[in-house]
């Protein structure tokens, strides 16, 4: 199994750019999650998923969009790109609500 | 909302047991504890979790005290490769929200 797999692992946009974030799992993981991590700090949730064509908002959603139209992709679209959304994005998935959530490698994205 | 309490730091002899402390006070009843690292840049990897019973796997050990406000990750043999960002998680109720915090990084010294 690949496991979690992310495109692009490097990416520089223009503000006001948009793009959209790969994410696919291979594990037939119900849950999906995206996170956002800024230099020195932990995680934050910006949205996740409890299966295909369910998606709910994290702590942070405002600026991203999502959709999960199968099982294994969980596409997260940036629109309108901001420099306060230059971060590391790192997508997630598992089993179950309690299971152990198996991350990707992340992206590294810079809005300038 | 039951966040979590980590030192920013700790050092740690090779070959001897890390203890990492987290504090949970505002847990409540039915949520889990969660243990996660982070080695550079890399995706956090799950080290282990629990309820009200301490834990062990073939990476930690989970001690959860009796009115569960904190836990202890304990790494038994410290190694160079245990260096890393470690995360004390508590899962609330509300789904949408799993704190990461800031956690604590341990530097595993020869």
């Amino acid at each position: 199994n690949a496991g979690v797999t992310q495109t692009p692992k490097f990416r520089i946009l223009k503000i006001g750019q948009s793009m959209t974030l790969q994410c696919t799992q291979d594990m037939n993981h119900n849950y999906m999650y995206w996170y956002r991590q800024d230099p020195g700090m932990g995680l934050k949730l910006i949205y996740y998923s409890v299966g295909a064509g369910i998606t709910d908002k994290g702590e942070v959603p405002n600026g991203y969009n999502v959709s999960r139209s199968t099982t294994e992709d969980f596409p997260l679209r940036l629109e309108l790109a901001a420099p306060s959304q230059t971060s590391v994005y790192f997508c997630a998935s598992s089993y179950g609500r309690e299971s152990e959530q198996y991350f990707g490698p992340g992206t590294r994205l810079t809005v300038t | 909302d039951a966040k979590t309490t980590q030192p920013p730091s700790m050092d740690c002899a090779e070959g001897r047991a890390a203890n990492l402390p987290c504090n949970h006070s505002t847990i409540s009843g039915n949520e889990y504890v969660y243990w996660y690292r982070q080695i550079h840049s890399q995706g956090p990897q799950y080290i282990i979790h629990g309820l009200k019973n301490n834990e062990t796997n073939e990476m930690a050990s989970l001690i959860i005290t009796e009115d569960r406000k904190s836990s202890t990750l304990i790494l038994p043999h410290a190694t160079l490769r245990d260096t890393a960002v470690y995360y004390c998680i508590v899962r609330l109720y509300n789904f949408n929200k799993f704190y990461f915090g800031s956690g604590t990084k341990l530097n595993v010294k020869p």
